[in-house]
């Protein structure tokens, strides 16, 4: 079945600092890429939908100066975490589907934890 | 988009059982898909029925649409212990992003 890949699969950074997560899909393309955002023992909640060549549509309440999203390619979107605070830490998932297809399947990362000290 | 809302919120089998989660859901549908995650990972896609589609079968798996009461089921047979996780349903229509409610965790005993 189709990968998507994270990287990095953790992190820990200090408070102030931004970190990038990167969201590649392996072997298929996406024009299109969910970010989403799990704290412990809570669901997934979408933060952006992230859209190759324009910009990123954010869900209510998601600081689109604070999580910038670049969807630089058909495999790659990135979301930099900026002035990170330790209430950022979370987990960090992004999904694709692949492009041309139904849109009906979508493909999810493994994920990345963030620790913001 | 919109979320489904898993039941129960928790479930606790002895290996060997069989586990059945639920899922409804508030408006028409495509397709209804049904994740799992593991502590820590990502989801994994297990199945996805389509509205037109009563009952489908994967392995282990069974789900169960009604689309006349928006809800539907997850039936793993033959529970292990690797089947621990939590299940996630996402009822979708067009080309929107899915959205996940709180889901079901599943402990499997040895």
């Amino acid at each position: 079945g189709a990968v998507v890949s994270q990287h990095p699969s953790w992190v820990i950074c200090k408070s102030g600092t931004s970190v990038k997560i990167e969201c590649r899909s392996l072997d298929f393309q996406a024009t299109t890429m969910f970010w989403y955002r799990q704290f412990p023992k809570q669901s997934l909640m979408l933060m952006a939908t992230s859209n190759e060549g324009s910009k990123a549509t954010y869900e209510q309440g998601v600081e689109k100066d604070k999580f910038l999203i670049n969807h630089a390619s058909l495999t790659l979107s990135t979301l930099t975490v900026t002035s990170a605070h330790p209430e950022d830490s979370s987990f960090y998932i992004c999904s694709a589907p692949p492009a041309g297809g139904p849109g009906d399947t979508q493909y999810f990362g493994p994920g990345t934890r963030l620790t913001v000290l | 988009s919109q979320q489904g809302e898993e039941d129960p919120q928790a479930l606790s089998i002895q290996e060997g059982e069989n586990a059945t989660m639920n899922c409804s859901y508030k408006t028409s549908i495509n397709n209804l898909q049904w994740y799992r995650q593991n502590s820590g990972r990502g989801l994994v896609h297990l199945i996805l029925i389509r509205s037109n589609e009563r009952e489908k079968h994967s392995g282990r798996l069974r789900v169960t649409l009604d689309t006349s009461k928006k809800s539907s089921s997850l039936l793993i047979t033959a529970s292990r212990a690797a089947d621990t996780a939590s299940y996630f349903c996402a009822p979708h229509s067009g080309n929107t992003p899915l959205v996940f409610g709180k889901g079901t965790r599943l402990s499997v005993i040895a």
